[in-house]
């Protein structure tokens, strides 16, 4: 099974800052079945990115993914107050599919 | 407008058994794989089963295989997870989400299950 590390784990940042959220493979990914979600307290997870790097429907071009192989990353370019959350990752293979901890991003 | 509406949770105890269902609405169900997802109050989420959209495939984390059970009904538009010898590590949220690719593209809101004696 393919394990998810995420990092940090709490991120502090304040409303137009840059956040970078970081996701490790423990043995490398195919790029196609890499994805990002947020989720906010009380609701269901939203997809955000698939395939590393493309954006899901209605989902603002502040967020941008990237990485290949074993490390990915995600972007959000000028944090909005709505933002703040807890994001995941979450990757498809030989053993099924599984998320990362989670990075929680906080107003600082 | 694509809707998931799962039922089903409840208050169970320990070795006791639960169904649960999702209705879906406002995409072609019958064509997506569909997956159950869960998240334990406080912790990540946990991929649970997945059902390919004829039932031909079906899959399973290790941590349910032999006690849970996926199943749809493509002429109802829902899907169940048959739950069965359930314990206290069961206590979660399940959500069901379709699948698109390796991405769970739409997600229901869930429904609470606490497995307690």
């Amino acid at each position: 099974e393919i394990v998810l590390t995420q990092s940090p784990g709490t991120l502090s940042l304040s409303p137009g800052e840059r956040a970078t959220l970081s996701c490790r493979a423990s043995q490398s990914v195919s790029s196609s079945y890499l994805a990002w979600y947020q989720q906010k307290p009380g609701q269901a997870p939203r997809l955000l990115i698939y395939g590393a790097s493309s954006r899901a429907t209605g989902i603002p071009d502040r967020f941008s993914g990237s990485g290949s192989g074993t490390d990915f990353t995600l972007t959000i370019s000028r944090l909005e107050p709505e933002d703040f959350a807890v994001y995941y990752c979450q990757q498809y293979g030989s053993g099924g599919h599984t998320f990362g901890q989670g990075t929680k991003l906080e107003i600082k | 407008e694509v809707q998931l509406v799962e039922s089903g949770g409840g208050l169970v105890k320990p070795g006791g058994s639960l169904r649960l269902s999702c209705a879906a609405s406002g995409f072609t169900f019958s064509s997506y794989s569909m997956n159950w997802v869960r998240q334990a109050p406080g912790k990540g989420l946990e991929w649970v089963s997945s059902i390919s959209s004829s039932s031909s495939y079906i899959y399973y984390a290790d941590s349910v295989k032999g006690r849970f059970t996926i199943s749809r009904d493509n002429a109802k538009n829902s899907l169940y997870l048959q739950m069965n010898s359930l314990r206290a590590e069961d206590t979660a949220v399940y959500y069901c989400a379709s699948l698109k690719g390796a991405t769970f593209g739409y997600w229901g809101q869930g429904t609470l299950v606490t497995v307690s004696s």
